[in-house]
């Protein structure tokens, strides 16, 4: 079955550190890919997409994500968190083929400390 | 900045009680799409919608559900016979093609709690 893997349900870093969220999917054909960001209490707010062309994509916030095929990934990174950053993290693939619906990891809810 | 709207924002409702959550979508968007959130699980993918019909539904979307496009500007989840295992945040979101190329604009969700 086609899935979505978040590797880490919590991440914990420090302000102004590295954030790394993890993504790997599993299909035979690249799928297009996204990352959603959910404040609490709030809706899905789409940080990036890829779809085709350059494989590292930036979105909004800081965030970018590269796509690498070779290891089915799509990891999503932040050279320097910021306290504002603390949310649940979604990564999700359309597949190809597969009509317009999205797949969704489980989530990786991210907290920043002072 | 253009918005998916959905009300109401909660819903509580008894069990064996209908359900109608609504969404608008995105005005010149063509494909809409209903999912929902178990507290602390994934989102998962109930249905997806275009031209007035169905386009792909999940083994969730059983006969208690259906959804509708009224009136050209709504879209409507209706679950007839809410369970327990309803409870969920629903959220509604639209495209403007199937690919999701431009990316898929979700609302901020209804959260539904069955008592």
């Amino acid at each position: 079955a086609q899935s979505v893997t978040q590797l880490g349900s919590h991440v914990s870093v420090s302000e102004g550190a590295l954030v790394l969220l993890r993504c790997n999917y599993s299909s035979s054909v690249p799928p297009y890919l996204f990352w959603y960001v959910q404040y609490p209490n709030q809706g899905l707010q789409l940080l990036l997409k890829y779809t085709t062309g350059a494989t590292l994509v930036k979105g909004i916030n800081g965030f970018e994500a590269e796509f690498k095929k070779s290891e089915t990934s799509f990891h999503l990174t932040k050279p320097s968190a910021h306290m504002s950053d603390a949310a649940e993290y979604f990564c999700a693939v359309r597949l190809y083929n597969q009509g317009g619906k999205l797949i969704f990891g489980q989530g990786t809810e991210l907290s920043v400390k002072p | 900045e253009p918005e998916v709207t959905q009300t109401p924002s909660h819903q509580v409702t008894q069990m064996g009680q209908e359900v109608i959550l609504r969404c608008v979508p995105i005005s010149n968007h063509l494909y809409f799409y209903w999912y929902r959130q178990i507290l602390g699980q994934k989102v998962e993918f109930l249905v997806s919608f275009y031209n007035n019909e169905i386009s792909e539904k999940s083994e969730i979307f059983d006969d208690q559900f259906s959804v509708e496009r009224p009136d050209g500007s709504n879209f409507t989840l209706k679950i007839r016979s809410t369970k327990l295992e309803d409870s969920a945040m629903y959220f509604c979101a639209s495209s403007e093609s199937t690919g999701g190329m431009d990316g898929y604009t979700f609302g901020s969700g209804t959260r539904l709690t069955v008592v």
